[in-house]
């Protein structure tokens, strides 16, 4: 099956500092990866499609200015979380979609905004 | 959309004792219905897919039932581990066949 690498696995930052996380897919290309988050004891939530070669789809609620989405090859899928703030604080999780409609997730990204 | 509901929310179990967790899906028709496993702080993991033919899949202690009538499966875990502590999802699928997830059953077993 395929493989996602999720890096850092966990970040702490500063208010008003940006965050950048990555997702690669060792081994399967990515045309299409989900970006999720998930609070506490709280389900996933799909926050958006990323396409490589073009703009990612919001979810509604979501600010494309506040978490950019970049998909610039079939291994590399971004999330930058810009002017981060203390309730963006947050469990990030990237997902691929394989045959059958497998999903493969990163091991996900644990933010802490100070 | 698919909509999922799952039941129970929580449960505490012994080690080496059974449980079943529901999913029940409210529309279809859907392609095949998975069950994944995710650790705290891990991100999910597939633990088994069933198609529309397919009535019982297992795979090592879990076992997975489907009934496409009444828009039901069921995972069936046996001989509990401490390990199979972690929440349990079936995901439902929104527009563009986009997965979608529930809280789905946390699950705790104890020594």
């Amino acid at each position: 099956g395929a493989v996602v690498s999720q890096h850092p696995s966990r970040v702490i930052c500063k208010s008003g500092t940006s965050v950048k996380i990555e997702c690669r897919s060792l081994d399967f290309q990515a045309t299409t990866m989900f970006w999720y988050r998930q609070f506490p004891k709280q389900s996933l939530m799909l926050m958006a499609t990323s396409n490589e070669g073009s703009k990612a789809t919001y979810e509604q609620g979501v600010e494309k200015d506040k978490f950019l989405i970049n998909h610039a090859s079939l291994t590399l899928s971004t999330l930058t979380v810009t002017s981060a703030h203390p309730e963006d604080s947050s469990f990030y999780i990237c997902s691929t979609r394989g045959s059958a409609e497998k999903l493969f997730f990163g091991s996900g990204t644990q933010l802490s905004v100070l | 959309k698919n909509q999922v509901e799952q039941s129970p929310q929580s449960l505490i179990i012994l080690e080496g004792k059974n449980c079943t967790l529901q999913c029940n899906y409210t529309v279809s028709p859907f392609s095949n219905l998975r069950w994944y496993k995710q650790d705290t702080g891990r991100g999910p993991v597939s633990l088994t897919i069933m198609t529309f033919s397919e009535n019982t899949k297992s795979n090592g202690r879990y076992t997975a039932t489907l009934d496409a009538d009444t828009k039901q499966s069921s995972l069936h875990i046996t001989a509990s581990q401490l390990s199979d502590s972690a929440s349990y999802i079936c995901p439902g699928r929104g527009g563009s066949y986009i997965p979608t997830f529930g809280r789905g059953t946390s699950l705790i077993v104890h020594p």
